[in-house]
């Protein structure tokens, strides 16, 4: 049972284009969420999402930010327009069900770099 | 609002040594507490998890206790190794939702 993948691993755009961020949860995982980790800052939680549904986006900042996890395939972070500011790493993580205090399980993260 | 702090930021101590983590949270609502554990440029590993109503977790050299009245949790660990370097985070999930909400950490490092 592989875990929670995420792609691509390490990602560089220039200022201005768009990100893709991909993350496939662990087998039988609906539940996925987003966090961001600054450099020299923590871990933020940016989104929750259920198959086709987001459940929590109070962490996504209000424009050029957006998130899916569609019926079939990986969830997507998708940043529009990317500033210098977006450089950081972003984590997936996946559980099993929404009930409150399930353990979530981390992928490697990728690493976008604005340039 | 959940504010959770790790202190101390970063630690420094020779190999053999026991490391104690100092973990604490402002809102005591909480329905689990989880440690992980994050090396340089990669992602976090699950250490321990502790829900609520339990007082410690233990997995080998590693111990986590919860004192959810104060709003406090430590991680020990016993017989620190070099291998043990690495950045130490706690995590929060309030009763009321699945979002984790993450300390600072705290930057261990372990001579030989």
């Amino acid at each position: 049972n592989a875990g929670v993948m995420q792609n691509p691993r390490h990602l560089v755009r220039r200022r201005g284009q768009e990100a893709r961020l991909r993350c496939s949860p662990m087998k039988g995982h609906s539940h996925v969420y987003w966090y961001r980790q600054l450099p020299e800052e923590g871990l933020k939680f940016m989104v929750y999402l259920q198959k086709e549904n987001i459940i929590d986006e109070s962490g996504m900042p209000k424009e050029r930010f957006s998130a899916e996890f569609p019926k079939e395939g990986p969830s997507i972070l998708r940043i529009q327009q990317v500033v210098r500011g977006d450089s950081a790493a972003y984590f997936c993580a996946s559980s099993p069900r929404g009930r409150p205090g399930t353990e979530a399980f981390f992928g490697q993260g990728t690493r976008l770099t604005v340039v | 609002k959940q504010e959770v702090t790790q202190i101390p930021a970063a630690l420094s101590v020779p190999e053999g040594e026991n490391l104690v983590l100092n973990c604490s949270f402002t809102d005591s609502a909480i329905y689990n507490l989880q440690w992980f554990r994050q090396d340089p440029g990669k992602g976090l590993t699950s250490l321990l998890l502790i829900q609520s109503s339990q007082r410690e977790q233990t997995s080998g050299r590693l111990n986590a206790s919860l004192d959810k009245s104060s709003g406090r949790s430590t991680l020990y660990i016993a017989a620190s190794q070099p291998g043990d370097s690495a950045t130490y985070l706690c995590a929060v999930i309030k009763a009321a939702g699945n979002k984790l909400t993450f300390g600072g950490g705290t930057r261990v490092l372990v001579k030989p």
